[in-house]
């Protein structure tokens, strides 16, 4: 299968920081990634939608200012978390797709904001 | 109504039982349908598509009726191997994971002991 890695796996920070996560597809090159989190016990939520050098298309409710998607190359995206709260603690998961094909996922970023 | 149901359990069942799981999904117009693994503080992983006439793979079944909007999971002989979260997935798309998106149900938890 494909190989998609996040980095980094694990991060804590403090409140109002701002932290960056990065989404590789390393033997691909992702046309289409979409970006999601999930809460404890809660399903994988759909954030944000990203086409390589467009703007991202963000799901209702997910604030575009406060999650900032960068996806200037086929094979990076990132996904920045500004001025943390701790209710922005959760899973993120990116998931890169390459143009009509099959849908794959990152590891995955646990985020926790103290 | 969320747009995927699921009895989010825990199912705990010994080694060699037969468990069901069932999904239903709300928008009529969804074109294809998966169930996906999750473990523990890990992405989601594929474990198969669900198609109109029912599927199998190996001691898996899936089974998918439009006319309802249900979908179910059957594992027969169950090993500690199955303990895990399973996602019950649509995709408004048709082809796969290959356009369109994914919505997540909130998950099963299976729990097979010894």
């Amino acid at each position: 299968g494909a190989v998609v890695s996040q980095h980094p796996s694990r991060v804590i920070c403090k409140s109002g920081t701002s932290v960056k996560i990065e989404c590789r597809s390393l033997d691909f090159q992702a046309t289409t990634m979409f970006w999601y989190r999930q809460f404890p016990k809660q399903s994988l939520m759909l954030m944000a939608t990203s086409n390589e050098g467009s703007k991202a298309t963000y799901e209702q409710g997910v604030e575009k200012d406060k999650f900032l998607i960068n996806h200037a190359s086929l094979t990076l995206s990132t996904l920045t978390v500004t001025s943390a709260h701790p209710e922005d603690s959760s899973f993120y998961i990116c998931s890169p797709r390459e143009m009509q094909d099959t849908q794959y996922f990152g590891p995955g970023t646990r985020l926790t904001v103290l | 109504r969320k747009e995927v149901e699921q009895d989010p359990g825990p199912f705990n069942v010994p080694e060699g039982a037969t468990v069901a799981f069932n999904c239903t999904y709300s928008n009529s117009a969804s074109q294809s349908f998966f169930w996906y693994r999750q473990d523990c503080r890990k992405e989601p992983k594929l474990l198969m598509s669900v198609y109109s006439s029912g599927n199998e793979d190996g001691r898996f079944t899936a089974q998918l009726n439009r006319a309802s909007q249900y979908i179910s999971l059957l594992i027969r002989d169950s090993k500690l191997s199955d303990s895990a979260t399973y996602l019950c997935v649509v995709n408004g798309g048709a082809g796969g994971t290959s356009y369109g998106k994914l919505t997540f149900g909130q998950g099963t938890i299976l729990t097979v002991h010894p």
